[in-house]
C-alpha cells in the first residue's frame, strides 16, 4: 500500500496569515501518460463528512474559495491556505487515488491562533 | 442537488453482517455517468477506502484488506447501492460514508453522504 504521511499533526495560525501542510507518498502518485498527479485534499470539520478541495494535486473543487492552493509533484505536496480565516479551522487530509487501496493520510489539525 | 442518504442497522453483532444502503436523490444513478464508493473512519484506521464501482456492468474494485468480506452492489430502480461486510468484529466500527465519485477512474471522491455510525458489539 502507498503509505501518506502529513506533517506537521497540528498546527495554529492567526487569521489572515498563511498555512502550509505537506504529505508525503511513499511512492510516486504520478501518472505520466496524463501528465497528472492522482493527490487529493479534503477538509473535515466536526461532526460533518470531509469535504473535497483539491484534487490532481492543483485543482481546485468547484466553489472551493481561491485562498486554498495546492502544490507538488512526486512525492511531495503542499495544501496552502494563503490567508487564514476562522471557517478554515478543521482537520486537512490528503489522498492518493493513484493506485488500490486509495489511502489517505493521518490527517492535520488547524487551529486558529 | 444531490444528496445521499445512508440506511441500515446501527448496531451489529461480533461475526454477524453489516448492510448499509446509500439512497440517492437528485440524480439519477442508471442516467448518469459517475463511479460511486464508500468510505469508513474509525479513531483507530482513521479514513479508509472501501470501495468503488460504477453502475453500467463493470465489477467493483475493492481495497484488498476487505475484499474476502465486503460486496457492493446496486440497484437502479431504486437509485440506491449498498455496501455488505460479513463477518465483523468490533474493528468494523466506525462511521461509513457513501460518496459520489468522478466519471473516469481512478477518481477522488467528489461528495459525501453526511455519515452513520455502526458499532459491532454483543
Amino acid at each position: 500500500d502507498i503509505v501518506m504521511t502529513q506533517s506537521p499533526d497540528s498546527l495554529a495560525v492567526s487569521l489572515g496569515e498563511r498555512a502550509t501542510i505537506n504529505c508525503k507518498s511513499s511512492q510516486s502518485v504520478f501518472f505520466a501518460s496524463n501528465n497528472k498527479h492522482y493527490l487529493a485534499w479534503y477538509q473535515q470539520k466536526p461532526g460533518q463528512p470531509p469535504k473535497l478541495l483539491i484534487y490532481w494535486a492543483s485543482n481546485r473543487e468547484l466553489g472551493v474559495p481561491d485562498r486554498f492552493s495546492g502544490s507538488g509533484s512526486g512525492t511531495d505536496f503542499t495544501l496552502t491556505i494563503s490567508s487564514l480565516q476562522a471557517e478554515d479551522a478543521a482537520i486537512y487530509y490528503c489522498q492518493q487515488f493513484y493506485k488500490v487501496p486509495h489511502t489517505f493520510g493521518q490527517g492535520t489539525i488547524l487551529e486558529i491562533k | 442537488q444531490l444528496q445521499l442518504q445512508e440506511s441500515g442497522p446501527r448496531l451489529v453483532r461480533p461475526s454477524e453482517t453489516l448492510s448499509l444502503t446509500c439512497n440517492v436523490s437528485g440524480v439519477s444513478i442508471g442516467d448518469t455517468s459517475f463511479y460511486w464508493g464508500w468510505v469508513r473512519q474509525s479513531p483507530g484506521k482513521g479514513l479508509e477506502w472501501i470501495g468503488t464501482f460504477y453502475s453500467y456492468n463493470e465489477s467493483p474494485t475493492y481495497n484488498p484488506s476487505l475484499s474476502s468480506r465486503v460486496t457492493i452492489s446496486v440497484d437502479a430502480s431504486k437509485n440506491q447501492f449498498s455496501l455488505r461486510l460479513i463477518s465483523v468484529t468490533a474493528a468494523d466500527s466506525a462511521i461509513y460514508y457513501c460518496a459520489r465519485q468522478g466519471v473516469v477512474l481512478p477518481t477522488p471522491l467528489h461528495f459525501w453522504s453526511q455519515g452513520t455510525l455502526v458499532t459491532v458489539s454483543s
